[in-house]
This record gives structure tokens, sequence and C-alpha cells, in this order.
């Protein structure tokens, strides 16, 4: 069955730093996403990206966060200079657009120190 | 408005029993409602999921519930078993490739 990769599994940063958290969705999928979970909490909805743009966005997905597609394959999250807020599990999904639902993938643990 | 309401918190079940999880939401823009399974460290896994034209789906062991007019909706397993373990997301969004906004989730515990 296909699935959505995410890389790396854990990732430990320190407060300041850049993160790149990196997904690779499902290849006839059209729509992306992702969302966050901080420990114990409820699964929240960060950006939505579809046609090589940002189709909506939360009010988490700040000026620190950003999104790209840099090629046919990979879609990946910046965060450009973390606080220990961010500090949490970093979800991608895909879509094909009806109503399949999404995937996700298995996650990125986000530890900022 | 764009909350949805998820109860109980965390819900004990013996095996064999059936576990009854609720869900109630505000926006009536809301037309597709699916429930998601979630393992430690695993993503959420898309379980059942219901449009507001049915009353109610059946999946094996697990059925949804809608109620269009109390604007609520449930996950009934039956049958419960130890492998049911995990928490469980209610969600909607309004359209087919919109924003999911989830409920606070279900610890579920199936004991032997």
């Amino acid at each position: 069955e296909p699935e959505v990769t995410q890389t790396p599994s854990h990732q430990v940063t320190q407060m300041g730093q850049e993160v790149i958290l990196r997904c690779v969705p499902i290849s006839n999928h059209l729509y992306f996403y992702w969302y966050r979970q901080i420990l114990g909490q409820k699964v929240e909805f960060l950006v939505s990206f579809y046609n090589n743009e940002i189709s909506e966005k939360s009010e988490i997905f700040d000026d620190q966060f950003s999104v790209e597609r840099p090629d046919g394959s990979n879609f990946t999250l910046k965060i450009r200079s973390t606080k220990l807020e961010d500090s949490a599990m970093y979800f991608c999904a895909s879509s094909q657009g009806g109503f399949d639902g999404y995937t996700f993938g298995s996650g990125t643990r986000l530890t900022v120190v | 408005q764009q909350q949805v309401k998820q109860s109980p918190q965390s819900l004990i079940v013996q095996k064999g029993g059936i576990s009854i999880i609720n869900c109630a939401y505000e926006n009536t823009a809301f037309d597709y409602f699916p429930w998601y399974q979630q393992f430690p460290g695993k993503g959420p896994a898309l379980l059942i999921a219901i449009r507001p034209d049915v009353s109610e789906k059946k999946e094996g062991r697990f059925t949804i519930s809608f109620n269009k007019s109390a604007k609520q909706f449930s996950l009934h397993i039956m049958d419960s078993q130890p492998g049911d373990s995990a928490t469980y997301f209610c969600a909607a969004n309004t359209g087919t490739a919109s924003k999911l906004t989830f409920g606070t989730g279900t610890r579920l515990q199936v004991t032997l």
C-alpha cells in the first residue's frame, strides 16, 4: 500500500536553529499538508499546499515557517528559528482530493532544546 | 465554530465489549467526517469515514452513526479487541481537500 514517508523520524535542535523536515507524499496525490501534534494533545493543522502554492494556513504557521516542493517528489517544512514551543510531532499528509481521506506519514519528532 | 468536541477523553473496555466514542460539531459547512486511529509513535491512520447524506456506515467491527440534526457523530467498535487499544480521533472538514479539524482524541484501552 502506498505510504507517505517522513525523514528524519527524530530531530533534536538547539533553540534558534533552522530545521527542515522532509516528506515524500504518495506519488499521484495532488494536495499536501503539514500538521503538528504536541505531546498528548490533538492534531493541529499547519498548512495545505496545492499546485505549487499554499492554499490555506493556520495562525500557527507564521513567518518562521515555510513550505516548499523543490522537485516532483519531496515536500518540506522549514522552521527558520526554532523555539522551545515548536517541540512536537510533525506529520506530513497527502490526498488525491476526493473523499478517500488523507494519508499521514509516521511523523518527525522535533525536540528543541 | 471550527471546533470538534470529542468524549470521553479515555475509555477502558473489556475484550468483546462495545467501545463508543462521541463527537459533536458546530460548523454546518462540514461535510466529511473521518475517524482516525493512532498508535504510539505513528501517524493517524484513516479508519472509517462518513458523509452527511447517510446516517450510518459500517465496515467490519467499526460503525459510524451520524445525526445531522444534532450535529453529532459517533464511532462504535463492536467486539473490541486488545489490538484496538489506541488513540482515536474524530475529524471533520468542509471539502474534499480542505484542512481537517480534529477532536481532542480518546485513548482506548481494551483489557483481557
